[in-house]
């Protein structure tokens, strides 16, 4: 049972399209981090929530934190081609919040 | 900084035989994890130390798996004997110690077992 569910698994759009991602779970988690992979590499961190209701933008990207720190979303405004990649959310439990687990990743390809 | 530094970056070897990954973390970060990526199974954490000490080891397969952290700036994952099913990409990574701050990960070794 994945502790982290990430949907949609994967996601084709065409340039200019808003889009948002979902990271959702049962289990209470005390932050939550978003990271971007691109092929050949390792994931790297866009952002981290702390706090329940939290939102933070980065350019044209929109991370949301659930009020009750169970669930995360990421919309992205006008995709770009750049935008392509491999995103994915970790979460680092209340109870044990030296480790962080992953989600399986949203597929996101972005046509010109 | 260089990042996190992986070694090889590419490995094939043949089923039986031994392999060992290398890492150098981040100069100063004191929390180092290993983590398996493929496509059934998707970033899986095997192990992680904070200040040279394994605190969690859940994530590591069977006994034929093995990590070790002798000093702050390098760590070692064996896999003796190795098996096809262990083919993936493994990654390092390393933070500051704490849950909020950010994880830098390597570029990870594709290895693969036939």
């Amino acid at each position: 049972t994945q502790l982290l569910e990430q949907s949609p698994q994967f996601l084709s759009i065409q340039e200019g399209e808003n889009l948002t991602v979902y990271c959702n779970s049962s289990s209470v988690f005390s932050s939550l981090q978003w990271y971007r992979q691109e092929p050949g590499e390792g994931p790297v961190l866009l952002v981290t929530v702390v706090t329940g209701g939290e939102v933070k933008k980065l350019k044209r990207l929109t991370f949301q934190f659930g009020d009750a720190r169970k669930d995360s979303s990421l919309h992205i405004t006008a995709a770009q081609p750049g935008d392509t990649g491999l995103y994915l959310c970790a979460g680092a439990l209340d109870t044990n919040a030296g480790k962080s687990t992953f989600g399986d990743g949203t597929t996101l390809t972005v046509k010109p | 900084d260089a990042g996190v530094i992986q070694s090889p970056r590419h490995e094939v070897t043949e089923m039986g035989q031994e392999v060992t990954l290398r890492c150098k973390p981040i100069s100063g970060h004191n929390s180092l994890f290993w983590y398996r990526q493929t496509m059934m199974r998707g970033l899986e954490l095997l192990i992680y130390f904070n200040n040279n000490v394994p605190i969690d080891d859940s994530g590591m397969p069977e006994d034929r798996f093995s990590a070790k952290m002798p000093n702050a700036s390098f760590s070692t994952l064996k896999i003796q004997p190795s098996e096809p099913r262990d083919s993936a990409v493994y990654f390092c990574a390393s933070r500051v110690q704490g849950a909020s701050t950010e994880a830098f990960f390597g570029q990870g070794t594709r290895l693969t077992v036939v």
